[in-house]
């Protein structure tokens, strides 16, 4: 089957801009993820969502950033007022239900340059 | 709290010689491991997990890792190391009470003929 899809695979914008990422979830999977992977922070945890609700946000960086997931399904990762730092890869993850003992599946990520 | 320490950032092996990759874990509560391997411009994928059952997992392309309750340990081994295993490779740590995977800083496995 799909497997966790991500558009765009790449983004490249100027600071002070939005952008919004989007991530396409395995069917059927109640539990997403958002990750960033950048070189100087390595991989770091942004947010958990079970189903539409998002029980944890402690890994968003500021109140730049915003997620939202409608219908169980997509979800989509904002950044407002975008700073150099936040290039990055974005890696979103899905998985069937448990965050602890679930395997979670990666997306391909999206990769965010911000000039 | 959760915490994972991957010993070394960047390993080198011949082709055909075994692979270790050291993985350290602290958690305040049983935990779930995982190992993820990542290849250049490609996306995470998982090789093993550990959530409490038998603790020699064994995983995809040859690789095993053992869980080591008294040292605190999840060392991923493979007897014979082939090109195709140059990547990066995480060591993820995560527990019942958390909702999200704690990620090691990668080790570079490299391959040489």
């Amino acid at each position: 089957g799909a497997g966790v899809s991500q558009s765009p695979s790449n983004k490249v914008t100027e600071k002070g801009k939005d952008v919004e990422l989007r991530c396409d979830p395995i069917s059927g999977h109640t539990a997403l993820y958002w990750y960033r992977q950048s070189l100087g922070q390595g991989l770091e945890f942004l947010i958990y969502f079970q189903g539409n609700s998002a029980p944890d946000k402690s890994g968003l960086p500021s109140d730049r950033f915003s997620a939202e997931r409608t219908g169980g399904s997509v979800s989509t990762l904002t950044i407002q007022r975008t700073q150099q730092e936040d290039s990055a890869v974005y890696l979103c993850a899905s998985s069937p239900y448990r965050p602890d003992t679930d395997t979670q599946y990666f997306g391909p990520g999206t990769r965010l340059t911000v000039l | 709290a959760q915490s994972v320490t991957q010993l070394d950032s960047h390993v080198s092996v011949s082709e055909g010689t075994p692979v270790l990759l050291r993985c350290n874990y602290s958690s305040s509560y049983s935990p779930s491991l995982f190992w993820y391997v990542q290849h250049p411009n490609k996306g995470l994928q998982l090789l093993l997990k550990y959530t409490s059952a038998a603790t020699l997992v064994k995983g995809i392309n040859g690789f095993e890792a053992e869980f080591k309750k008294s040292e605190t340990s999840f060392h991923l081994t493979k007897p014979s190391a082939h090109m195709s295993d140059a990547a990066e490779y995480f060591c993820v740590v995560t527990t019942g009470t958390a909702s999200k995977l704690t990620f090691g800083t990668g080790t570079r496995l490299q391959v040489t003929l």
